[in-house]
């Protein structure tokens, strides 16, 4: 069975300095992995994913992340981090094999202090 | 491309009653996928459907159901209605062909209260 663990419920970080919230994961196969970020009231808005290829992956907004395959994690990462942030963060993980189902963490809460 | 659409936006409901939600995906996706969110259990999966046909199904008892139609669009019915149904329940769409490792995209949910 798949999983995904985000250790910390909530992430407090100043605003300018940089965020990271964790993710580790679980899967049988290969991972595709996904981070979304909900703002209340608001369905998850998409920000990145890992298929394959180059371990460091890119989204919106300025967030990366980078898949590591011994540690199994999957951290997002931006170096600078705003007020408008602050949001409710979703790490997930589908197993490559077959077609499963995707599999969500219980979400971090980054709060970014001004 | 309009988004993800779901309704009712919130809905309140009485224990033992019957409800249905209505989500309609991305024009062209032939995925949609239900979550409930609660904030002690995060999101949990529901039932993935793709071109009318239930595809992965996840741990809800049998009160919970789905159906897709011919146009994509998707309902949830959820029978007997508990307490513990009160949650906002998320749609996601996807094109539904890459294997696996596409992006869904979500609607803004609907929240139900059962008193």
């Amino acid at each position: 069975a798949q999983s995904v663990a985000q250790p910390e419920d909530q992430v407090n970080v100043a605003e300018g300095n940089p965020l990271t919230v964790k993710c580790t994961y679980s899967v049988s196969g290969n991972p595709y992995l996904f981070w979304y970020v909900q703002y209340p009231n608001r369905g998850l808005q998409f920000l990145l994913k890992y298929i394959t290829g180059d371990n460091l992956v890119k989204g919106s907004y300025g967030f990366e992340a980078e898949f590591n395959k011994s540690q199994t994690s999957f951290h997002l990462k931006k170096p600078s981090a705003l007020v408008s942030d602050s949001a409710l963060y979703f790490c997930a993980v589908r197993d490559s094999g077959g077609y499963q189902k995707v599999t969500f963490g219980t979400g971090t809460k980054l709060q970014v202090i001004p | 491309k309009a988004g993800v659409t779901q309704t009712p936006r919130y809905l309140i409901k009485t224990r033992g009653q019957q409800v249905t939600l209505s989500c309609s995906p991305i024009s062209g996706h032939r995925s949609v996928s239900w979550y409930q969110q609660t904030p002690g259990q995060g999101l949990q999966f529901l039932f993935e459907y793709f071109s009318e046909t239930q595809r992965n199904k996840g741990n809800f008892p049998g009160r919970f159901s789905g159906r897709q139609f011919s146009n994509s669009r998707s309902e949830m019915n959820v029978s007997t209605l508990e307490l513990g149904d009160s949650a906002l329940y998320l749609c996601a769409s996807s094109a539904g062909l890459a294997g696996g490792g596409e992006t869904q995209y979500f609607g803004p949910g609907t929240r139900l209260l059962v008193l």
